[in-house]
């Protein structure tokens, strides 16, 4: 089956770090670019970044510029989001998502998301 | 940055209706553009892809239209299972790339 599994969410204080991963199963996963995606509660989807195929380019929205990192271990099957110096405002549930390039690069897989919490 | 409007943000509809949902691009996105829905508590699933292709597995009664700057999303006869919050994004330029604000579809 193909899926992809977040977890390391949790609470956190401002200022903190948090690393969360997404576990891929079912296809080739070194074959796809993968995003992170967010979305606070009762909002929308917010996108957060994004890596290619072998990990060498990467991209990311201002808001988290700085301060997010993504990589990926292709050995693993895993996608990270180290998350450092975090505020309030990153408080939502996180997704992962499979950008299919068959599909026009849509995410056709997404993970059942992980909530990140930040909060004194 | 390429903005999406999204329209109308809620929508109340009946079982067996048709409804379309609006989405118009800040800048010509050709046709890197895809639908989604969402329902309570669950990740999105992708419905339409490059404007007007369904995804596998989805029913044939969402269609997707357009591409340049407006697309549309039609549910031919609505079903009761299709109350979600519906989002398009764009694909075609990023970073960022960026989503619709959404579309919740309520039972009237």
């Amino acid at each position: 089956e193909v899926q992809l599994v977040e977890s390391g969410g949790g609470l956190v204080q401002p200022g903190g770090s948090l690393r969360l991963s997404c576990a891929a199963s079912g296809f080739t996963f070194s074959t796809y670019w993968m995003h992170w995606v967010r979305q606070a509660p009762g909002k929308g989807l917010v996108w957060v970044s994004r890596i290619n195929d072998d990990g060498s380019s990467t991209n990311y929205a201002d808001s988290v510029k700085g301060r997010f990192t993504i990589s990926r271990d292709n050995a693993k099957n895993t996608v990270y989001l180290q998350m450092n110096s975090l505020r309030v405002e990153d408080t939502t549930v996180y997704y992962c998502a499979r950008a299919n390039w068959g599909l026009n690069d849509a995410f056709d897989i997404w993970g059942q998301g992980t909530m990140v919490t930040v909060s004194s | 940055d390429i903005q999406l409007t999204q329209s109308p943000s809620f929508l109340s509809a009946s079982v067996g209706d048709r409804v379309t949902i609006t989405c118009r691009a800040s800048q010509d996105i050709s046709s890197y553009f895809a639908w989604y829905q969402q329902k309570p508590g669950k990740a999105p699933k992708l419905l339409i892809y490059g404007a007007t292709t369904l995804q596998r597995g989805v029913p044939s009664r969402f269609s997707g239209s357009g591409s340049g700057t407006e697309f549309t999303l039609t549910i031919s006869s609505l079903q009761p299972e299709d109350f979600a919050t519906y989002y398009c994004q764009q694909l075609n330029s990023f970073p960022p790339l960026t989503f619709g604000q959404g579309t919740k579809l309520e039972i009237k």
